[in-house]
């Protein structure tokens, strides 16, 4: 079946070291988008891509990384440099522009300790 | 930019009791809008959207929403809830031209009570 895969589900670091969230999708989809939720706050967006060797940022890009090297591939990576990285991290994925209609991963929960 | 305001952050009802999230939004072209169910620690799923055609629009789990351009709202509802619809529900708006970016409303908790 198709969709998107998220991993790990959960993921521990300590403080001041870099952590590389897996976002892989089988739907032959153009864009991918990650997101970061909190509580209360909603879905904010890190980074997205609308085609493979190009991304842009997001609304609240400072502190991560990402690269598009392949279609089915969009890793995100957490920096040192992000003041506050304990979240649930949301990948997701569409079919390309004017499309609209997402299909999501499962999540990665990281805590930073 | 797009905002989405989700007017109620919790709601709480009774089970087989109606109920409505509202969901409104800011925009001066045309929208594509959608609602997004979200279970504990899961990704998101999508319940319904609106592109075009009729403004009632029908989607899984027995919810529907009407899409209101004159007073910009597009709320959800269900006639009568079940224990299992106890989940966030995420209100989403995008242009087309705007390559597809979604922007999400801050989601309305939804708890259904024996």
């Amino acid at each position: 079946d198709g969709g998107i895969t998220q991993s790990p589900k959960y993921l521990f670091r300590k403080e001041g070291q870099n952590v590389t969230l897996s976002c892989e999708q089988n739907l032959n989809h153009d864009a991918m988008y990650w997101y970061r939720q909190d509580p209360g706050q909603g879905l904010r967006l890190i980074y997205y891509s609308q085609i493979v060797n190009d991304f842009q940022k997001g609304d609240i890009a400072e502190g991560y990384s990402v690269s598009r090297e392949k279609k089915e591939s969009f890793p995100l990576t957490v920096t040192s440099a992000q003041k506050n990285p304990t979240a649930f991290y949301l990948c997701a994925s569409s079919p390309g522009a004017g499309s609209g209609g997402y299909t999501f991963g499962s999540g990665t929960r990281l805590t930073v300790v | 930019a797009q905002s989405v305001t989700q007017l109620d952050s919790q709601v709480p009802v009774f089970e087989e009791a109606p109920v409505e999230l509202r969901c409104n939004y800011s925009s001066s072209v045309s929208v594509y809008l959608f609602w997004y169910v979200q279970y504990p620690n899961q990704g998101l799923q999508l319940l319904l959207k609106y592109l075009s055609g009729s403004t009632l629009v029908k989607g899984i789990n027995g919810f529907e929403a009407e899409f209101n351009k004159s007073q910009t709202s597009f709320h959800l509802r269900k006639p009568s809830v079940h224990i299992s619809d106890t989940a966030e529900y995420f209100c989403a708006v995008t242009r087309g031209s705007t390559l597809g970016r979604l922007y999400f409303g801050r989601g309305t908790q939804l708890t259904v009570w024996p």
